[in-house]
């Protein structure tokens, strides 16, 4: 079974404050997604990674960063955390089999930020 | 920027009931339409999916149909049962993009007894 896991399940956080979400996954994909949730507006994509130290912008990359030093860790860097960035952060792995590619989601991380 | 609309929301079906979700898509390169099913507390998995060769694709009492000219696409959940109480989304990609989805906003279904 496929496994990508995120570091936290719920974290608070403070204005300001630079925070990290960490994102593993165990079956050596080559693309990693982090998406944000937000009622009504389903997952819009922040960032994706192709290969190890390789990255592109999603739709709402404004306030994010990410690294991919390793093909199996995928991290998503609030660098001044605010409050609009209050959501639940999905993280998701993919690799192209039989003609097409499923992405794996992990479980979220609900962010906090007061 | 919507490119992909969902509808509705939100909907509530008898147990035994058709679901019916529909989405549509504006760019004519999207080749791949899945469908992302999400219980709550859960990531969202990928529940059944199709390409544009075909008009409609069966998954047990999950059956996807796809009108092409319209730009158009929708989920059924034939007999459904309240285990599909959840939360879909629909998505679209093209190829060469890595797998980059661009998502739907989501319908929670609710299934009563």
């Amino acid at each position: 079974d496929v496994k990508v896991t995120q570091s936290s399940r719920y974290l608070v956080k403070r204005t300001g404050e630079k925070v990290f979400l960490e994102c593993v996954q165990d079956m050596d994909h080559e693309n990693m997604f982090w998406y944000r949730q937000d009622p009504g507006l389903g997952l819009r994509l922040i960032y994706f990674s192709y290969d190890v130290k390789m990255k592109e912008k999603g739709d709402i990359p404004e306030g994010y960063s990410v690294s991919r030093e390793k093909k199996e860790r995928f991290s998503l860097i609030l660098e001044s955390a605010s409050t609009n960035q209050t959501s639940m952060y999905l993280c998701a792995s993919s690799f192209l089999q039989g003609g097409t590619y499923e992405q794996y989601f992990g479980p979220g991380t609900r962010l906090t930020v007061t | 920027q919507q490119q992909v609309k969902q509808s509705p929301q939100s909907l509530i079906v008898q147990k035994g009931g058709i679901s019916i979700i529909n989405c549509a898509y504006e760019n004519t390169a999207f080749d791949y339409f899945p469908w992302y099913q999400q219980f709550p507390g859960k990531g969202p998995a990928l529940l059944i999916a199709i390409r544009p060769d075909v008009s409609e694709k069966k998954e047990g009492r999950f059956t996807i149909s796809f009108n092409k000219s319209a730009k158009q696409f929708s989920l059924h959940i034939m007999d459904s049962q309240p285990g599909d109480s959840a939360t879909y989304f629909c998505a679209a990609s093209r190829t060469g993009t890595a797998s980059k989805l661009t998502f739907g906003t989501g319908t929670r279904l609710q299934v009563t007894l």
